[in-house]
């Protein structure tokens, strides 16, 4: 299997601009979660997917920011215009449910850089 | 709020010693603990995952110990390799939170050959 697949891997862009960020979960699981890590916060949980449906958003930090999940295999994230505040590593992850005892699959994760 | 704190920061240690690395985390209503690898660039691989009624967890030379508790949680690593080093991360899902994970800030270990 090929993991858990995001791209781009690194992106650089200007403030105001628009950013996708894409990821493609583990054939099969049902759940996908969008993570953003910084030397500040740490690693936060921005939103969840289960069945593409939007479980959890309460993490994303402000309307700029949009996640949306067409089909199993596809999802990404928008950011609407972008600011230096929101670079960041971006992750994407996956699991087969969101029962108890089941653990979740990073990707790589997206390098953003805001300028 | 669910808060997870790792402590220390930063160890380094020479290799083939034998290591703790530690968890706190502030409300013990928790379904399970898990301990994630992180190689610098690269994404997290789960390393254990400890269910709520359970006390520890092995793999090979890791073995991850819970006190629900107490809200306490220690990853011991045997025998230390420079392979080992990465950064060490906790994280918990409380209890009908559904997938969601908190995640603590990390341990960056180095051993040193």
């Amino acid at each position: 299997d090929a993991g858990v697949i995001q791209s781009p891997r690194h992106e650089v862009t200007e403030m105001g601009q628009e950013v996708t960020l894409r990821c493609k979960p583990i054939s099969g699981h049902n759940s996908l979660f969008w993570y953003r890590q910084t030397m500040m916060r740490g690693l936060e949980l921005l939103i969840y997917f289960n069945n593409n449906v939007p479980i959890d958003d309460s993490g994303m930090p402000e309307d700029r920011f949009s996640a949306k999940m067409p089909n199993a295999s596809f999802s990404t994230l928008k950011i609407q215009p972008s600011e230096p505040r929101d670079s960041a590593v971006y992750f994407c992850a996956s699991s087969s449910g969101l029962e108890w005892g089941v653990t979740q699959y990073f990707g790589p994760g997206t390098r953003l850089t805001v300028l | 709020k669910q808060e997870v704190t790792q402590i220390p920061a930063a160890l380094s240690v020479p290799e083939g010693e034998n290591l703790v690395l530690n968890c706190s985390f502030t409300d013990s209503a928790i379904y399970n603990l898990q301990w994630f690898r992180q190689d610098p660039g690269k994404g997290l691989t789960s390393l254990l995952l400890i269910q709520s009624s359970q006390r520890e967890q092995t793999s090979g030379r890791l073995n991850a110990s819970l006190d629900k508790s107490s809200g306490r949680s220690t990853l011991y690593i045997a025998a230390s390799q420079p392979g080992d080093s990465a950064t060490y991360l906790c994280a918990v899902k409380g209890d009908n939170q559904g997938g969601k994970l908190i995640f603590g800030q990390g341990t960056e270990l180095s051993v040193k050959p």
